[in-house]
């Protein structure tokens, strides 16, 4: 039972345009919001996050939105550039663990065709 | 510098071996943890320590056995290889604040692939 979810496994988009990547999630335990990128052969670095009591956060080019209602979150990225391709993974985190477990979607590669 | 690191990037062996891969990271951190990404890409938790103690124990099978021998190190020694066991193994850290926004950092991954 997948409790969170990246229904696309991949989006290409042109540089200078907008990419959206969406991420849906099943537990409304959840409390906090994380994206991560990964480049081929690297771990995953963390790219921006989100806590539940807030439906927007922005961070330069990248701002990830929550709709708590939907179970829905995602990362939008603009303009996009040829070095935002990778995969991006959504992750979330139970408001009541003390642990840090992170429950992650399986990822959508972004390819930024110059 | 590397901040978390793996070793060895890639291990190849045969089905019934013993094997280990070690994790070490310089940033300090309280806690540490091993993923497994598997065929599906899906990326999920198998283990946690927090100051040496086991804090996330996911349901795996028991011929895997993570050490840390201080809080540097999370090395996980997997008995028995089954083909199953063929994924990509990450290591990572974090500073282990309870109920705060706490970044996890990844290391590069271990390849294990099971003849």
């Amino acid at each position: 039972d997948q409790q969170v979810k990246q229904n696309s496994p991949s989006l290409s988009v042109q540089e200078g345009r907008i990419s959206i990547l969406n991420c849906d999630y099943t537990n409304s335990m959840f409390d906090y919001f994380l994206w991560y990128k990964k480049y081929p052969a690297e771990g995953p670095t963390f790219l921006i996050s989100i806590s539940s009591i807030k439906d927007k956060n922005e961070d330069g080019r990248f701002t990830v939105f929550l709709n708590k209602s939907a179970k829905h979150l995602s990362l939008h990225i603009v303009p996009s550039q040829p070095g935002d391709s990778a995969v991006y993974f959504c992750a979330a985190r139970h408001g009541s663990s003390n642990t840090g477990k992170l429950i992650f979607g399986q990822g959508t590669t972004l390819q930024v065709k110059p | 510098d590397t901040a978390v690191s793996q070793t060895p990037k890639y291990l190849v062996t045969q089905m019934g071996n013993d094997k280990s891969i070690k994790c070490e990271q310089n940033l300090g951190h309280d806690t540490m943890y091993w993923y497994k990404q598997d065929s599906k890409k899906f990326l999920k938790i198998m283990f946690s320590y927090n100051n040496k103690e086991l804090i996330i124990n996911e349901t795996v099978p028991n011929r895997f056995s993570p050490k840390s021998p201080d809080k540097a190190h999370l090395n996980l020694h997997i008995n028995s290889l089954e083909l199953g066991d063929s994924a990509v193994y990450f290591c990572a850290s974090s500073h282990g604040a309870q109920g705060a926004a706490d970044t996890q950092y990844f290391g590069p991954g271990t390849r294990l692939t099971v003849l």
